[in-house]
Protein backbone atom coordinates (compact mmCIF):
# COMPACT_ATOMS: atom_id res chain seq x y z
CA UNK A 1 0.00 0.00 0.00
CA UNK A 2 1.53 3.12 -1.24
CA UNK A 3 -1.43 5.48 -0.42
CA UNK A 4 -1.69 8.68 0.95
CA UNK A 5 -5.68 9.05 1.60
CA UNK A 6 -7.19 12.48 1.99
CA UNK A 7 -10.95 13.38 3.04
CA UNK A 8 -13.16 14.98 1.76
CA UNK A 9 -11.87 15.70 -1.58
CA UNK A 10 -13.86 18.56 -1.93
CA UNK A 11 -15.10 21.30 0.78
CA UNK A 12 -16.75 24.37 0.88
CA UNK A 13 -17.63 26.12 4.35
CA UNK A 14 -18.47 29.34 5.34
CA UNK A 15 -16.04 31.70 7.33
CA UNK A 16 -17.73 31.26 10.55
CA UNK A 17 -17.85 27.13 10.17
CA UNK A 18 -15.16 24.58 12.11
CA UNK A 19 -14.73 21.81 9.69
CA UNK A 20 -11.49 19.17 9.42
CA UNK A 21 -9.31 17.52 7.12
CA UNK A 22 -8.35 13.95 7.15
CA UNK A 23 -5.05 11.91 5.72
CA UNK A 24 -3.96 8.67 6.41
CA UNK A 25 -1.23 6.36 5.57
CA UNK A 26 0.06 3.03 6.37
CA UNK A 27 3.47 2.62 5.19
CA UNK A 28 5.02 3.38 8.34
CA UNK A 29 5.93 6.99 7.56
CA UNK A 30 6.63 8.76 10.60
CA UNK A 31 7.11 12.08 8.63
CA UNK A 32 3.69 13.71 7.37
CA UNK A 33 3.27 17.46 5.81
CA UNK A 34 0.33 19.55 5.20
CA UNK A 35 1.15 21.59 1.60
CA UNK A 36 -1.03 24.19 0.68
CA UNK A 37 -1.38 24.71 -3.38
CA UNK A 38 -2.85 28.12 -4.50
CA UNK A 39 -4.12 27.70 -8.18
CA UNK A 40 -1.42 27.43 -10.77
CA UNK A 41 1.49 28.09 -7.89
CA UNK A 42 3.42 25.14 -6.12
CA UNK A 43 2.99 23.45 -2.70
CA UNK A 44 4.06 25.63 -0.22
CA UNK A 45 4.75 23.73 3.16
CA UNK A 46 2.39 23.88 6.34
CA UNK A 47 3.58 21.71 9.00
CA UNK A 48 5.45 18.80 9.76
CA UNK A 49 4.97 16.49 12.03
CA UNK A 50 7.62 13.88 12.81
CA UNK A 51 7.42 10.72 15.29
CA UNK A 52 3.86 12.02 16.11
CA UNK A 53 5.08 15.53 17.18
CA UNK A 54 4.90 18.97 15.12
CA UNK A 55 8.39 19.98 14.07
CA UNK A 56 7.94 22.40 11.86
CA UNK A 57 5.19 25.32 11.38
CA UNK A 58 5.90 27.68 8.74
CA UNK A 59 4.26 30.33 10.68
CA UNK A 60 0.76 29.54 9.33
CA UNK A 61 -1.88 31.54 10.91
CA UNK A 62 -3.40 29.88 14.17
CA UNK A 63 -6.86 29.45 12.30
CA UNK A 64 -5.34 26.26 10.79
CA UNK A 65 -4.66 23.87 13.45
CA UNK A 66 -3.06 20.50 13.13
CA UNK A 67 -2.96 17.64 14.91
CA UNK A 68 -1.45 14.04 14.65
CA UNK A 69 -3.23 11.26 16.85
CA UNK A 70 -1.22 8.44 15.76
CA UNK A 71 1.49 7.45 13.10
CA UNK A 72 -1.24 6.95 10.30
CA UNK A 73 -2.98 9.79 10.65
CA UNK A 74 -2.53 13.48 10.27
CA UNK A 75 -6.07 16.12 10.69
CA UNK A 76 -6.30 19.55 9.49
CA UNK A 77 -8.56 21.59 11.64
CA UNK A 78 -9.98 24.16 10.24
CA UNK A 79 -12.17 27.57 11.57
CA UNK A 80 -12.86 31.46 10.94
CA UNK A 81 -11.22 30.95 7.28
CA UNK A 82 -10.98 33.72 5.09
CA UNK A 83 -11.94 33.27 1.82
CA UNK A 84 -7.87 33.76 0.82
CA UNK A 85 -7.88 30.47 2.50
CA UNK A 86 -9.19 28.62 -0.77
CA UNK A 87 -7.00 26.25 -2.19
CA UNK A 88 -5.77 22.53 -2.81
CA UNK A 89 -4.56 21.42 0.47
CA UNK A 90 -2.13 18.40 0.12
CA UNK A 91 -0.91 16.32 2.21
CA UNK A 92 2.34 13.92 2.09
CA UNK A 93 4.37 11.38 3.87
CA UNK A 94 7.63 10.04 3.99
CA UNK A 95 10.27 7.91 6.07
CA UNK A 96 12.68 9.68 8.10
CA UNK A 97 16.16 9.05 7.73
CA UNK A 98 18.53 5.94 6.05
CA UNK A 99 18.65 7.81 2.78
CA UNK A 100 15.11 7.65 1.68
CA UNK A 101 13.96 10.16 -0.19
CA UNK A 102 10.59 9.49 -1.53
CA UNK A 103 7.95 11.72 -0.39
CA UNK A 104 4.10 10.35 -0.77
CA UNK A 105 0.97 12.00 -1.67
CA UNK A 106 -2.50 12.41 -1.10
CA UNK A 107 -4.82 13.75 -3.82
CA UNK A 108 -5.29 16.72 -1.74
CA UNK A 109 -8.58 18.67 -0.59
CA UNK A 110 -9.86 21.25 -2.50
CA UNK A 111 -11.16 23.74 -0.04
CA UNK A 112 -13.97 26.75 -0.85
CA UNK A 113 -14.13 29.25 1.44
CA UNK A 114 -17.63 31.22 1.28
CA UNK B 1 17.25 29.61 1.70
CA UNK B 2 17.02 27.33 -1.16
CA UNK B 3 15.35 29.09 -4.64
CA UNK B 4 14.22 26.71 -7.80
CA UNK B 5 14.00 28.44 -10.76
CA UNK B 6 11.62 27.07 -14.20
CA UNK B 7 12.05 29.80 -17.01
CA UNK B 8 9.16 27.97 -19.29
CA UNK B 9 5.51 28.73 -17.38
CA UNK B 10 4.27 26.63 -20.64
CA UNK B 11 5.32 24.08 -23.24
CA UNK B 12 3.83 21.64 -25.43
CA UNK B 13 4.99 18.79 -27.51
CA UNK B 14 3.83 16.61 -30.54
CA UNK B 15 2.90 12.81 -29.00
CA UNK B 16 6.24 10.70 -29.57
CA UNK B 17 8.30 13.75 -29.82
CA UNK B 18 10.90 14.46 -27.47
CA UNK B 19 11.02 17.75 -25.20
CA UNK B 20 12.94 18.93 -22.07
CA UNK B 21 11.77 21.04 -19.46
CA UNK B 22 14.44 23.70 -17.77
CA UNK B 23 15.08 23.78 -14.02
CA UNK B 24 17.90 25.88 -12.50
CA UNK B 25 18.45 26.55 -8.40
CA UNK B 26 20.34 27.86 -6.02
CA UNK B 27 21.96 26.61 -2.58
CA UNK B 28 25.11 26.66 -0.40
CA UNK B 29 24.02 23.11 0.69
CA UNK B 30 26.66 20.67 -0.63
CA UNK B 31 24.63 17.44 0.13
CA UNK B 32 21.10 17.69 -1.36
CA UNK B 33 18.64 15.81 -3.27
CA UNK B 34 16.79 17.12 -6.82
CA UNK B 35 13.46 15.91 -8.03
CA UNK B 36 10.93 15.85 -10.68
CA UNK B 37 6.92 15.36 -10.17
CA UNK B 38 4.52 15.79 -12.08
CA UNK B 39 0.63 16.72 -11.00
CA UNK B 40 -1.87 15.81 -13.62
CA UNK B 41 -5.55 17.05 -13.15
CA UNK B 42 -5.95 14.12 -10.98
CA UNK B 43 -4.05 16.62 -8.30
CA UNK B 44 -1.87 13.90 -7.14
CA UNK B 45 1.78 14.68 -7.13
CA UNK B 46 3.55 11.73 -8.81
CA UNK B 47 7.31 11.49 -8.47
CA UNK B 48 9.13 11.21 -11.58
CA UNK B 49 12.47 11.22 -11.49
CA UNK B 50 15.25 11.64 -8.77
CA UNK B 51 18.96 12.76 -8.66
CA UNK B 52 21.15 12.67 -6.08
CA UNK B 53 23.53 15.57 -5.70
CA UNK B 54 26.62 13.36 -4.78
CA UNK B 55 25.84 10.97 -8.13
CA UNK B 56 27.82 12.39 -10.98
CA UNK B 57 25.92 10.01 -13.03
CA UNK B 58 22.09 11.37 -14.07
CA UNK B 59 19.55 9.36 -13.45
CA UNK B 60 17.57 7.72 -16.22
CA UNK B 61 13.72 6.37 -15.35
CA UNK B 62 12.29 4.60 -18.43
CA UNK B 63 11.54 7.37 -21.14
CA UNK B 64 12.83 9.85 -18.98
CA UNK B 65 16.03 11.06 -18.00
CA UNK B 66 17.85 14.02 -16.57
CA UNK B 67 20.50 16.27 -17.52
CA UNK B 68 21.92 17.30 -14.00
CA UNK B 69 24.92 19.80 -13.91
CA UNK B 70 25.92 20.60 -10.43
CA UNK B 71 28.21 23.25 -11.14
CA UNK B 72 26.03 25.47 -12.94
CA UNK B 73 23.47 23.84 -10.73
CA UNK B 74 21.28 23.37 -13.13
CA UNK B 75 18.72 20.45 -13.53
CA UNK B 76 16.49 19.37 -16.68
CA UNK B 77 14.29 16.61 -17.70
CA UNK B 78 13.79 15.28 -20.53
CA UNK B 79 10.97 13.30 -21.66
CA UNK B 80 11.41 10.91 -24.80
CA UNK B 81 8.71 9.41 -26.77
CA UNK B 82 6.23 11.93 -25.39
CA UNK B 83 2.39 10.55 -24.72
CA UNK B 84 -0.95 12.04 -24.04
CA UNK B 85 -0.52 10.86 -20.46
CA UNK B 86 2.37 12.80 -20.09
CA UNK B 87 0.10 16.14 -19.53
CA UNK B 88 0.51 17.60 -16.20
CA UNK B 89 1.84 20.46 -14.51
CA UNK B 90 5.98 19.58 -13.92
CA UNK B 91 7.19 20.57 -10.27
CA UNK B 92 11.38 20.56 -9.87
CA UNK B 93 11.93 20.60 -6.76
CA UNK B 94 14.90 20.72 -4.21
CA UNK B 95 15.35 18.85 -1.00
CA UNK B 96 17.13 18.37 1.75
CA UNK B 97 16.94 15.56 4.54
CA UNK B 98 17.07 16.68 7.95
CA UNK B 99 15.83 15.08 11.22
CA UNK B 100 12.57 16.31 10.46
CA UNK B 101 12.29 14.60 7.60
CA UNK B 102 12.17 16.09 4.22
CA UNK B 103 11.85 19.92 2.91
CA UNK B 104 11.12 20.57 -0.14
CA UNK B 105 10.90 23.73 -2.44
CA UNK B 106 9.39 23.69 -5.27
CA UNK B 107 9.76 25.59 -8.31
CA UNK B 108 6.79 27.64 -9.82
CA UNK B 109 6.20 24.61 -12.70
CA UNK B 110 6.02 24.17 -16.04
CA UNK B 111 2.47 22.98 -17.73
CA UNK B 112 3.72 20.39 -20.39
CA UNK B 113 0.97 19.52 -22.84
CA UNK B 114 1.48 16.62 -25.32
CA UNK B 115 -0.63 17.48 -28.46
CA UNK B 116 -2.07 14.23 -30.57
Amino acid sequence: DTEVTQTPKHLVMGMTNKKSLKCEQHMGHRAMYWYKQKAKKPPELMFVYSYEKLSINESVPSRFSPECPNSSLLNLHLHALQPEDSALYLCASSQIGGGNTEAFFGQGTRLTVV
Amino acid sequence: AQTVTQSQPEMSVQEAETVTLSCTYDTSESNYYLFWYKQPPSRQMILVIRQEAYKQQNATENRFSVNFQKAAKSFSLKISDSQLGDTAMYFCAFMKLDIYGQNFVFGPGTRLSVLP
